[in-house]
């Protein structure tokens, strides 16, 4: 079993729909990362969160630590926001860098 | 603000040849990474250093080596490159904080 796991695997929505992916993990950590990866691009950071809900534009992310659980909300989503978005975790002492889920493909039509 | 640079960014090579990719960071990070990503297995740990001078093994190193040459600078070479090696290859560096930066990927079709 992986350590993060992410749902769904793919998703495709209409422009202006509200966006939930999830994320669980098994292992303790001192933070949960969100990236994101448009096709053939680099990633870029949209979140690092250890706590509680942080919100950017239209996009949330939150995370329960009792649960061992995270989501990434897009509010009135665009055709611009689909990509490729990544769940990762740093693990408690761990010096390795992030743990990562495969990944969920979001694809928002016009 | 460069942030992380890897090169090159498209390389095509023969079974055995060996290259070397090369990153660098500006934001005077300790930590420094080379992943690799492959469709359906996400990203992996290859190789990374922790600090200048020190360079551990993560979750598939063989057929790798590193460098880390300064603070700055992480290459990743490939001495006898095989098909299985064929991937897109990410740097990344760390801040601090446990952010991570990542540069524009690495794609390498090994024939």
């Amino acid at each position: 079993k992986n350590e993060v796991e992410q749902s769904p695997q793919n998703l495709t929505a209409q422009e202006g729909e509200f966006i939930t992916i999830n994320c669980s993990y098994s292992v303790g950590i001192s933070a949960l990362h969100w990236l994101q990866q448009h096709p053939g691009g680099g990633i870029v950071s949209l979140f690092m969160l250890s706590s509680g809900k942080k919100k950017h534009g239209r996009l949330i992310a939150t995370i329960n630590i009792q649960e061992k659980h995270s989501s990434l909300h897009i509010t009135a989503s665009h055709p611009r926001d689909s990509a490729v978005y990544i769940c990762a975790v740093s693990r408690l002492g761990g010096a390795d860098g992030l743990t990562f889920g495969k990944g969920t493909h979001l694809i928002i039509q016009p | 603000n460069a942030g992380v640079t890897q090169t090159p960014k498209f390389q095509v090579l023969k079974t055995g040849q060996s290259m070397t990719l090369q990153c660098a960071q500006d934001m005077n990070h300790n930590s420094m990474y080379w992943y690799r990503q492959d469709p359906g297995m996400g990203l992996r740990l290859i190789y990374y250093s922790a600090s200048e001078g020190t360079t551990d093994k993560g979750e598939v190193p063989n057929g790798y080596n590193v460098s880390r040459l300064n603070k700055r600078e992480f290459s990743l070479r490939l001495e006898s490159a095989a098909p299985s090696q064929t991937s897109v290859y990410f740097c990344a560096s760390g801040g601090r904080a446990g952010e991570l930066f990542f540069g524009e990927g690495s794609r390498l079709t090994v024939l």
